[in-house]
């Protein structure tokens, strides 16, 4: 079967730095991809990566290492505006079309 | 601007009911997809098309069909609506190659009495 596994509720503080870890279980895989979703809103695309590493985008980072399943998205310089749902997703099977997404995590800004 | 549209942004049926949920996209977008989000459970999804008339299933298909007859529109169809059908229904398209971006509707709550 396929499953992504990520935490369910993170805090943090404003101006801090927070991680948010993803691990997965699937086939064919060809890429890990990130979302933000904030309440009562669409999720919309914060970064995808198909090779390990790291890649940056402004304060947000995504890494991923394909041998270990895992990946996470790293927020720097925390602003409230940074609270919302995060979602990880991969993309997977015979397809390569197939776009499954794990079950979410809260992220809470305290000032 | 790149959009994805859905037919209704509120939608109420009643338990029996054939229900039609509509998506558009206007970016020639080869695939598309329907997912449904209950709290705690993120998006599952349900179905996925990479072709016109072409479909595959996605994880929580029972209960649910769809249909793609052009490139633009992607169609969920419930064929009897039960009330564990009530929830947030999100389409989304992407292309088929690049960074495998989705762009996501803003979704249909539908409600089954």
């Amino acid at each position: 079967g396929q499953s992504l596994e990520q935490p369910s509720e993170v805090t943090a503080v404003e101006g801090a730095i927070v991680q948010i870890n993803c691990t997965y279980q699937t086939s064919g895989f060809y890429g890990l991809s990130w979302y933000q979703q904030h309440d009562g809103g669409a999720p919309t695309f914060l970064s995808y990566n198909a090779l390990d590493g790291l890649e940056e985008t402004g304060r947000f980072s995504s890494f991923l290492s394909r041998s270990d399943s895992y990946g996470y998205l790293l927020l720097q310089e925390l602003q409230m505006k940074d609270s919302a749902s995060y979602f990880c997703a991969v993309r997977s099977g015979s397809s390569a079309s197939k776009i499954i997404f794990g079950s979410g995590t809260r992220l809470s800004i305290r000032p | 601007d790149v959009k994805v549209t859905q037919s209704s942004r509120y939608l109420v049926k009643r338990t029996g009911e054939k229900v039609f949920l509509e998506c558009v996209q206007d970016m020639d977008h080869e695939n598309m997809f329907w997912y449904r989000q209950d709290p705690g459970l993120g998006l599952r999804l349900i179905y996925f098309s990479y072709d016109v008339k072409m479909k595959e299933k996605g994880d929580i298909p029972e209960g649910y069909s769809v249909s793609r007859e052009k490139k633009e529109r992607f169609s969920l169809i419930l064929e009897s609506a039960s009330t564990n059908q009530t929830s947030m229904y999100l389409c989304a398209s992407s292309a088929l190659s690049g960074d495998n971006e989705q762009f996501f509707g803003p979704g249909t709550r539908l409600t089954v009495l």
